[in-house]
């Protein structure tokens, strides 16, 4: 049981390209989550699903979207990379309803240059 | 409208003794609480949670106290230990029907010496 998995760990771009985090779970989760945090920040949700084939905007959405076409796959893009969005990145699951505890993954620290 | 928060940065402690990380909260209809450690490089872990129908959840070296009336609760790690060293976040769901959603406070960074 891998639980929550993010490719990649680390990555480097320049300002203006795009890239994908992948985001994989094997709990059969219903609910998936993007999140960023930053230094003296906390943790922000970008965008979240509740399900296969939903998404929705967090609280910091914007420059980002989202793909959720499989149960276990949450996908997070950047089309066009901005140093502000340098940060580390965490997706995280979970079963969904009241206080249900949110299954994170290890993080994808990316810096845009 | 920060909504959880965790007025300090960071908190050092000696081992064995005790180690209070504090979270308060604005909105009134948050009734269920949870606390997340998180090491370096790694993902925020689940570590105990309170109902807001309690004032005490026990679990182990981990107490978390609820204070209800002041919007206030507590963490309380006894005796600490220098592996309790990590960022705590203190979370709540959102109400209503977005109670999949948590917000989180900005953390504190828990040093203990050895």
């Amino acid at each position: 049981n891998a639980g929550v998995t993010q490719t990649p760990k680390f990555r480097v771009l320049k300002t203006g390209q795009s890239m994908t985090l992948l985001c994989a779970q094997d709990m059969n989760h219903e609910y998936m989550y993007w999140y960023r945090q930053d230094p003296g920040m906390g943790l922000r949700l970008i965008h979240y699903s509740v399900g296969e084939g939903t998404t929705a905007k967090g609280e910091v959405p914007d420059g980002y979207n989202v793909s959720r076409l499989k149960k276990q796959n949450f996908l997070l893009g950047l089309e066009s990379a901005a140093p502000s969005q340098t940060s580390v990145y965490f997706c995280a699951s979970s079963y969904g309803g009241r206080g249900n505890e949110q299954f994170f993954g290890p993080g994808t620290r990316l810096t845009v240059l | 409208d920060q909504q959880v928060k965790q007025n300090s940065p960071s908190l050092s402690v000696q081992e064995g003794r005790i180690s209070i990380l504090n979270c308060d909260y604005t909105n009134s209809m948050f009734d269920y609480f949870l606390w997340y450690k998180k090491y370096p490089a790694e993902g925020p872990t689940f570590l105990i949670s309170i109902s807001s129908i309690k004032d005490k959840n026990e679990d182990g070296r981990f107490t978390v106290f609820l204070n209800k009336s002041a919007k206030h609760l507590s963490l309380h790690i006894v005796p600490s230990q220098p592996g309790d060293s990590a960022v705590y976040f203190c979370a709540a769901p959102n109400s209503g029907g977005s109670n999949y959603k948590l917000t989180f406070g900005k953390g504190t960074l828990l040093t203990v010496n050895p």
